[in-house]
């Protein structure tokens, strides 16, 4: 089992709908990352969470702790948010770096 | 545009041969990592440096060698190239070794024929 999961792997959606992408993880963790990778390649760092919430323009991601579990929301949804998002963890009481999901494919139709 | 360099953009060369990709951080980063992104085994951690030492160690083969300069950018050199080895590599930076935000170049895409 990967110690990072995310869900759904693809998603199609209207524009103008409300998304969220869920992240589970199974290791006690320093901090969760949510990146963006766009249909180029590029990467893009979105939030860095260790608890509770945060928000940029129509992006929300949530982390709950003890649940093990993080949820990226976007609201009002553009076909230019279609990219790749991948969650990755930071475990923590070690060296260790992050750990990737293996990404969930965001396709939202004009 | 977040800053970190990362050239060449494309490499595309044949099996056995050795490539080295080179990186910039952002202005006042210390610390640089670098990702291995393939099709079958997604984004992994290979290795990072901070202030001109190796920090840590992720899932790197040992055809595969890192070092970062006093200049602070960062060299990835790849050896004995297989197939397998392509992929798209990338490096990031950040103030710090420990917990902080990460700052992503544009890539180099390597191809191996």
């Amino acid at each position: 089992k990967n110690e990072v999961e995310q869900s759904p792997q693809n998603l199609t959606a209207q524009e103008g709908e409300f998304i969220t992408i869920n992240c589970s993880y199974s290791v006690g963790i320093s901090a969760l990352h949510w990146l963006q990778q766009h249909p180029g390649g590029g990467i893009v760092s979105l939030f860095m969470l260790s608890s509770g919430k945060k928000k940029h323009g129509r992006l929300i991601a949530t982390i709950n702790i003890q649940e093990k579990h993080s949820s990226l929301h976007i609201t009002a949804s553009h076909p230019r948010d279609s990219a790749v998002y991948i969650c990755a963890v930071r475990p923590s009481g070690s060296a260790r770096q992050l750990t990737f999901g293996s990404g969930t494919q965001l396709t939202v139709l004009p | 545009d977040s800053g970190v360099t990362q050239t060449p953009k494309h490499l595309i060369t044949a099996t056995g041969q050795r490539v080295t990709l080179r990186c910039s951080p952002r202005s006042g980063d210390l610390s640089v990592y670098w990702y291995q992104q393939s099709l079958d085994q997604g984004l992994q951690f290979l290795i990072q440096y901070y202030n001109g030492e190796e920090r840590a160690k992720g899932n790197i083969l040992e055809r595969f060698s890192a070092q970062q300069f006093p200049d602070l950018h960062s060299e990835l050199n790849l050896s004995s190239l297989e197939l397998g080895d392509s992929a798209l590599y990338f490096c990031a930076s950040s103030v710090t070794y420990g917990v902080g935000e990460q700052y992503f170049g544009p890539g180099t895409r390597l191809t191996v024929t």
